[in-house]
């Protein structure tokens, strides 16, 4: 299958900065990319949807000034959370995907363990 | 809109005993239906998937699952549990655009 790469696997940062996530795809290229964010114990809720050279579409109740998203070329898709608190600490996962594999599954990343102190 | 019910949270089971995790999809559209699998700390690992064609699809792990459009169902079976097969189960929908719906998870907790 493909490989979908996020980094970094973990961070800690401080109230009040920024924190940039990456997510790749290594081995293929892809027109639409995924964010999942994951609280403690449950499921995996649709943050965005990232197309590669446009505006990402946000899901209803996703703050998109606080969670920006670029995608910038067909291999890597950013996630910046700006101004970070306590209540962003989570588990944020990509998924990458591209019609041109010809499979009907998006592949994900291994997910960054997010904690604001 | 697409949803995934998972009907069961937790499913305590012992260790080689069957197991049978449920899950419900709802959508006015052709679907493909996955499993996931995530260890503690860990991304998303894909069991098995549900594409089109044969409607028992087998996956890693020996797990499998029956697709039945019927009962809109899509559940999760294994003849025989290990340890190592306690872990976080989604069930997960996507109707052709690769956004993918998850459901809540049910916890798999295998018991010595």
């Amino acid at each position: 299958g493909a490989v979908v790469s996020q980094h970094p696997s973990r961070v800690i940062c401080k109230s009040g900065t920024s924190v940039k996530i990456e997510c790749r795809s290594l081995d293929f290229q892809a027109t639409t990319m995924f964010w999942y964010r994951q609280f403690p114990k449950k499921s995996l809720m649709l943050m965005a949807t990232s197309n590669e050279g446009s505006k990402a579409t946000y899901e209803q109740g996703v703050e998109k000034d606080k969670f920006l998203i670029n995608h910038a070329s067909l291999t890597l898709s950013t996630l910046t959370v700006t101004s970070a608190h306590p209540e962003d600490s989570s588990f944020y996962i990509c998924s990458a995907s591209s019609p041109d594999r010809g499979s009907m599954e998006a592949f994900f990343g291994q997910g960054t363990r997010l904690t604001v102190v | 809109a697409q949803s995934v019910t998972q009907l069961d949270s937790q499913v305590p089971v012992f260790e080689e005993a069957p197991v049978e995790l449920r899950c419900n999809y709802s959508s006015s559209v052709s679907v493909y239906l996955f499993w996931y699998v995530q260890y503690p700390n860990q991304g998303l690992q894909l069991l098995l998937k549900y594409l089109s064609g044969s409607t028992l699809v087998k996956g890693i792990n020996g797990f499998e699952a029956e697709f039945n459009k019927s009962q809109t169902s899509f559940h999760l079976r294994k003849p025989s549990v290990h340890i190592s097969d306690t872990a976080e189960y989604f069930c997960a929908v996507d109707t052709g655009g690769f956004k993918t719906i998850f459901g809540a998870g049910t916890r798999l907790f295998v018991k010595a």
